[in-house]
């Protein structure tokens, strides 16, 4: 069965420091998706990454980037020079992608992170 | 372009009554999708249409729950009879369907969904 554990309830840095924020998987397919989506507080929903299981290069936009690593079944995202603007709820998410990227996705419990001025 | 649209915002009602949630995607977008957000169970994808045929439903949680995308401009998802486990935030995204980091979901404000 596919699994995703985000460890890390919430986290709390003070502005301009680095945080990273943890997503594992589990899953049997060798083909699969990854997503990371993004809640603030107004309760909004942003999407923010999809990612599919054969394109292991890290990812950077911006003051984000997100390391995928197969061996170690991760999904992690970093935010640099953290921003007040950043404090939300994160959610990874994974898909089997047996028709399309978003088949049978399920979700992490999410991660709140808050930013303190 | 006004984003995804989505109505009520709010809505209350009794248990047992029917309740209809309303979407309208982004134009141009080839897929619509709708999400469920509560405490106990967290997000969870209910189903999902492409070029308005439904794709993967294996989300929607029981008969009770249909969902319909007559044209490419409208969705609903409708609940019947209406139970207070339902009660949830319900969100409605659209994609165009691109490949690769360019297929970008857009959400919709979210419909609040009480049942007493």
């Amino acid at each position: 069965a596919q699994k995703v554990t985000q460890a890390q309830t919430e986290i709390s840095v003070v502005e301009k420091e680095d945080v990273t924020l943890d997503c594992v998987y589990e899953t049997r397919d060798t083909t699969y998706y990854l997503f990371w989506y993004k809640q603030p507080p107004s309760g909004e929903l942003v999407f923010l990454i999809r990612r599919n299981s054969f394109d292991e290069q890290n990812e950077i936009s911006g003051r984000y980037s997100w390391n995928f690593q197969k061996s170690t079944s991760s999904f992690n995202f970093t935010i640099t020079a953290s921003q007040v603007v950043d404090s939300a709820v994160y959610f990874c998410a994974l898909s089997d992608a047996k028709k399309t990227s978003y088949d049978k996705v399920i979700f992490g419990p999410g991660t709140s992170l808050s930013v303190i001025p | 372009d006004a984003g995804v649209i989505q109505s009520p915002r709010h809505e209350v009602t009794e248990m047992g009554q029917e309740v209809t949630l309303r979407c309208k995607p982004i134009s141009g977008h080839d897929y619509l999708f709708w999400y469920r957000q509560t405490m106990m169970r967290g997000l969870e994808l209910l189903i999902y249409f492409n070029n308005n045929v439904p794709i993967d439903d294996s989300g929607m949680p029981e008969d009770r729950f249909s969902a319909k995308m007559p044209n490419a401009s409208f969705s609903t998802l409708k609940i019947q009879p209406s139970e207070p486990r339902d009660s949830a935030v319900y969100f409605c995204a659209s994609s165009s369907g691109l490949a690769g980091i360019t297929d970008t979901q857009y959400f919709g404000p979210g419909t609040r969904l009480t049942v007493l």
